[in-house]
């Protein structure tokens, strides 16, 4: 078994729903990112978090460091949010960088 | 400054031969990854510089994989005698504060 996990694999969407990605993990952790890669390889870091919840623009991440589990929430999607999310942790006591990463959630946000 | 920049964006070898990738983090950002990404997985972690020291490297990392960070700026990751389990997606990032910002990947094929 992964030591993250996401669900689901594949998503696809019509433009305008709201969309949930979830992350499981089953280590104790620092911190957790979520990140975006489109085709091509190049990933943006979307949101970094320890705790609590965090918003930017249509996108927001919850963590329940109780449960083990993140979501990542994007609200009115749209055809540019196509991309696999990527969720990633830090496992407590390792550096910044080295992440154990989930394989991903490909979205595919239909107009 | 425009970011994290890898070169080359691509590389085409035999198998057997060498290669050597290039990452240019953000100027003061005194953190750098490597990481390796297969097709259809997530990135797993390679290893780890604070300034010109590598503090942490992965078991991935086999005695053919050599990474420097000479000047605590710059930073090389050599493949000797390549094999074609080695063709992937080898991502830079940078790092201060813990938030990642990653290049946009060089992709290597071994054929």
């Amino acid at each position: 078994k992964n030591e993250v996990e996401q669900s689901p694999q594949n998503l696809t969407a019509q433009e305008g729903e709201f969309i949930t990605i979830n992350c499981s993990y089953s280590v104790g952790i620092s911190a957790l990112h979520w990140l975006q890669q489109h085709p091509g390889g190049g990933i943006v870091s979307l949101f970094m978090l320890s705790s609590g919840k965090k918003k930017h623009g249509r996108l927001i991440a919850t963590i329940n460091i109780q449960e083990k589990h993140s979501s990542l929430h994007i609200t009115a999607s749209h055809p540019r949010d196509s991309a696999v999310y990527i969720c990633a942790v830090r496992v407590q006591g390792g550096s910044q960088g080295n992440l154990i990463f989930g394989k991903g959630t490909k979205l595919s946000v239909k107009p | 400054d425009t970011g994290v920049s890898q070169d080359p964006r691509h590389k085409i070898t035999k198998r057997g031969q060498n290669v050597t990738f290039r990452c240019d983090p953000i100027s003061e950002h005194n953190r750098l990854y490597w990481y390796r990404q297969t097709l259809g997985q997530g990135p797993e972690f390679l290893t780890y510089f604070q300034n010109e020291a590598q503090l942490e490297k992965s078991r991935l990392l086999s005695d053919r994989f050599s990474a420097e960070r000479p000047k605590g700026s710059f930073s090389t990751l050599e493949i000797q005698r390549t094999e074609q389990g080695d063709s992937a997606m080898y991502l830079c990032a940078s790092s201060l504060d813990g938030s990642l910002t990653f290049g946009s990947g060089t992709r290597l094929t071994v054929v």
